[in-house]
């Protein structure tokens, strides 16, 4: 099955740095890429997402690109804000028996200090 | 609110007590996913339901565990004899199932403490 690994576990940058958390996964079927964000106390809330059709998505200060050759993708957030530290969980699921079972990575504390 | 909602937001119980616990889905959703928490670690699928069919099962989910959706809206997910290793975060997941919808939206999850 599907195995998704998530780099570095933890990530301490200054306020207006950018921030960078790398996954791979190891199905090369897999086709969609979501990443979360979740705060303490919170359930997972959905940022960003990619598809395999697409190398790179920007969402304002977030974006997300992949590289299926290597079976990697990455989240790339600029200008941190102290309100963006949080655990950063990737995901990956495979579309093809009909059915989005997504598996996470083991996630990234980001902690943007001011 | 419109989001996923689920009950209670904790639960602390004995070993041996059985639990429920109960997921309100996004209105519109007819796609809903349960997934276990434990501290440290990124959500793990349990099952999933389309409408009111449980169409996968994973292998976390021992014989202990049920969920049903009876009626295609909420969703109830019980534990019977709890056991300490049960002690987690459930969260629920709703999506609506089109050609071009994937996402899937969490809950604010429920809290299980077994003692």
């Amino acid at each position: 099955g599907e195995n998704v690994e998530q780099h570095p576990s933890t990530l301490s940058v200054q306020e207006g740095d950018s921030a960078v958390i790398k996954c791979t996964y190891s199905d090369s079927a897999s086709n969609y890429f979501p990443w979360y964000k979740q705060e303490l106390g919170k359930g997972p809330q959905l940022i960003i997402d990619i598809r395999s059709n697409v190398g790179e998505k920007k969402d304002q200060r977030i974006a997300v690109t992949l590289n299926k050759t290597a079976k990697h993708f990455s989240l790339h957030i600029t200008e941190t804000q102290p309100e963006d530290s949080a655990v950063y969980f990737c995901a990956a699921s495979n579309r093809a028996t009909g059915f989005q079972k997504l598996v996470f990575g083991t996630g990234t504390r980001l902690l943007v200090s001011p | 609110d419109t989001g996923v909602s689920q009950d209670p937001r904790h639960k602390i119980t004995k070993r041996g007590q059985n639990v429920t616990f109960r997921c309100d889905p996004i209105s519109e959703h007819n796609r809903l996913y349960w997934y276990r928490q434990t501290l440290g670690q990124g959500p793990e699928f349990l099952t999933y339901f389309q409408n009111e069919a449980q169409l996968e099962k994973s292998r976390l989910l021992s014989d202990r565990f049920s969920a049903e959706r009876p009626k295609g809206s909420f969703s109830t997910l019980e534990i019977q004899r709890t056991e300490q290793g049960d002690s987690a975060m459930y969260l629920c997941a709703s999506s609506l199932s089109t050609s071009d919808s994937y996402e899937q939206y969490f809950g604010p999850g429920t809290r299980l403490t077994v003692t």
